[in-house]
């Protein structure tokens, strides 16, 4: 049983397309994150979501849109994709905010813009 | 602002030596501090973590860190490396500035371990 899992695993698309990431956690957690990580294996957080409510958004061009219907959904639209979009989406999961609590992460959507 | 550094992009080491991949941190406040651990085509996964208490800390897989505050460093290690131990390992701090909404990652560590 998948504990954050995470559709689709790949999605190629064109330059002004409009796509979606749609992530699902089982484990009863509060809050749920996106992460980008880009062709340098970097990782940088983009939203964090705490019972639904938007807490963070961490300057993200608004063509990207979180959307939470539950705790344990977060999606993730994006409008009108360009070429630097193209990287690795993680969907990540936590018990909460307080600090000792590690996440556990999806395992990944990686986008291709063309 | 919080922060972390892992001053090696590449660790090498050979089957059976002990490891060390090193982190740094910066905070204001305590710190929370974790590894995580990426191998190819997967996401991360949570290795151990720091929040009070005795400096070393044991995690999943053998592995262990070191907290050690007057260096500000957290460096993870491991007493005998595998082959199987090869992965991508990010140190990262909790940011208590978001009320802990934040966790930042560091650069990341590729760890390749030598038959």
């Amino acid at each position: 049983d998948t504990a954050v899992s995470q559709t689709p695993k790949y999605l190629v698309t064109q330059m002004g397309n409009d796509k979606s990431i749609k992530c699902e956690q089982n484990l009863g957690h509060d809050t749920m994150y996106w992460y980008k990580q880009d062709s340098k294996k970097f990782l940088k957080i983009m939203f964090s979501y705490n019972n639904k409510e938007l807490i963070i958004n961490e300057t993200v061009p608004n063509r990207f849109s979180p959307k939470s219907p539950d705790k344990a959904h977060l999606n993730l639209h994006i409008n009108s994709l360009e070429l630097g979009d193209s990287a690795v989406y993680f969907c990540a999961s936590s018990q909460g905010p307080i600090e000792g609590y590690g996440y556990t992460f999806g395992s990944g959507t990686r986008l291709t813009v063309v | 602002a919080q922060s972390v550094a892992q001053p090696e992009d590449q660790v090498n080491v050979a089957e059976g030596n002990p490891l060390t991949v090193k982190c740094t941190y910066s905070v204001s406040g305590n710190p929370y501090l974790f590894w995580y651990v990426q191998y190819p085509n997967r996401g991360l996964q949570f290795l151990l973590k720091y929040i009070t208490g005795d400096n070393l800390v044991k995690g999943s897989y053998g592995f262990e860190a070191e907290f050690n505050k007057s260096q500000t460093s957290f460096h993870l290690k491991k007493p005998s490396a595998l082959v199987s131990d090869s992965a991508l390992y990010f140190c990262a701090v909790r940011d208590q500035s978001t009320g802990g909404f934040k966790t930042i990652f560091g650069a990341g560590t590729r760890l390749f371990v030598k038959a």
